[in-house]
């Protein structure tokens, strides 16, 4: 299993909602990353998790949070969304032996 | 932080034709990956091609292939015979060998591949 799965595909929630993405990956990898995307830009780094551990975030809204609760899966909860805040939100992860990321398909969210 | 520059924001190529798309980055490590991403329209990130920075060989898979230029950190992608599924974004992306997970994207290349 070479894949990192993502659930939902799509979202659209209003600002008051609380929602979660979910990422899952059964490569082994130790790092899981979460991204978000706006049409044609570059993937913007939230969260990276290594061992389980949240390693690096890159100041993130408190509306934004994170969680590892195994090895193999990673979840952002989502409170209070802003609409600016609709994107593609893209989960990654990276084995320790291996130097690339590989991607999930994403979730593209809508906030109302 | 480092800086991956990619100054072609579009590119268009005649179908079967040739194509370079160029990057550059800005690092005083001498231990890093370089990688070029496509995203097709569907929008799933695909791994093209990879260069470690200790070979000197320049990477290829299949049509794809890099110039990989270190004292001028540059890192060309080189598409051949160019395929109408070729079209998407293409996102150079670098990574320190030593100092962490982090990746670090350019702003990316619209490729348009011409019928």
């Amino acid at each position: 299993d070479t894949e990192v799965t993502q659930t939902p595909k799509h979202l659209v929630m209003g600002m008051t909602n609380k929602k979660s993405l979910k990422c899952e990956q059964h490569m082994g990898h130790r790092a899981m990353y979460w991204y978000k995307q706006k049409a044609k830009k570059p993937p913007e780094l939230m969260f990276v998790y290594s061992y389980e551990k949240l390693s690096i975030n890159e100041s993130v809204p408190s509306r934004f949070s994170p969680e590892c609760p195994n090895s193999s899966l990673l979840n952002l909860h989502l409170h209070a969304l802003q609409p600016e805040d609709s994107a593609l939100y893209l989960c990654a992860s990276m084995g320790q032996n291996d130097e690339k990321l590989f991607f999930g398909s994403g979730t593209q969210l809508s906030v109302l | 932080a480092q800086t991956v520059t990619q100054s072609q924001p579009e590119m268009s190529v005649q179908e079967a034709e040739t194509v370079t798309l160029s990057c550059t980055y800005d690092t005083s490590e001498s231990d890093y990956y370089l990688f070029w991403y496509k995203q097709p329209p569907s929008r799933q990130m695909i791994l093209v091609i990879r260069q470690e920075a200790y070979k000197q060989q320049n990477a290829t898979e299949n049509r794809f292939s890099v110039n990989f230029q270190k004292a001028a950190k540059s890192f060309s992608l080189k598409i051949s015979d160019s395929q109408l599924g070729d079209a998407a974004m293409y996102f150079c992306a670098y990574r320190s060998a030593n100092t962490g997970n982090q990746f670090y994207f350019g702003t990316g290349t619209s490729l348009t591949v011409i019928p």
